[in-house]
């Protein structure tokens, strides 16, 4: 399997734009999970799905961020509009109940966003 | 709420050292712990894990114990090398979910 695909992997827009970000997870995996990392904060979990249904969204930091999940392969994380402090490396991570792969989660490569 | 503290960083060693990455967990259910580590420039991938306690979750040489009466999941390697060198993190399950706690993370630097 090729992993937890994220693209793209550097984004730089300016102030006030629209932001997508896109995650393939791991075929198979149920569970979804949206991460922003900043050197203030750490890892801090924004959202996760399960089947595809958002199960907590409490980590999302405000209505400008949003994530939908169409079906089991595919995710985006969307910021409208976007603010220099969203700039971070968001990541995301899929993983299974099956396979007694409890609670392991297989991070994606990330994507830098940088927001002038 | 349930949480993970882990020693601040950064941590330099030279080669062969012994590593201690210290992990405390707040002691609410019976969570499962973990370590984690990011390389520069890629995400986290899964180092180690222990379900319950006195499990020794074991890996590359690393190693961390379960103990529920110190609330602890340390991290140990016996002789690290330059390709150790990364971020290390912490983490627990919070109550019955999916969802993972992280600690802030340790940055471990490896002198050859």
């Amino acid at each position: 399997d090729a992993g937890v695909i994220q693209s793209p992997r550097h984004e730089v827009t300016e102030m006030g734009q629209e932001v997508t970000l896109r995650c393939k997870p791991i075929s198979g995996h149920d569970y979804l999970f949206w991460y922003r990392q900043t050197m203030m904060r750490g890892l801090e979990l924004l959202i996760y799905f399960n089947n595809n249904v958002p199960i907590d969204d409490s980590g999302m930091p405000e209505d400008r961020f949003s994530a939908k999940m169409p079906n089991a392969s595919f995710s985006t994380l969307k910021i409208q509009p976007s603010e220099p402090r969203d700039s971070a490396v968001y990541f995301c991570a899929s993983s299974s109940r099956l396979a007694g792969f409890w609670n392991e989660q297989f991070f994606g490569p990330g994507t830098r966003l940088t927001v002038l | 709420g349930d949480s993970v503290t882990q020693m601040e960083g950064p941590v330099t060693l030279s080669e062969e050292a012994f590593l201690t990455i210290n992990c405390t967990y707040t002691a609410t259910g019976y969570p499962s712990l973990f370590w984690y580590v990011q390389y520069p420039g890629e995400g986290l991938q899964l180092l180690l894990k222990a379900t319950k306690a006195d499990d020794k979750g074991s890996n590359k040489g690393f190693e961390a114990t379960y103990r529920k009466e110190t609330t602890s999941f340390h991290l140990e390697k016996g002789s690290v090398q330059v390709s150790d060198s990364a971020v290390y993190f912490c983490a627990r399950t919070w109550g019955g979910s999916e969802k993972l706690v992280f600690g802030k993370g340790t940055k471990l630097t490896v002198n050859p």
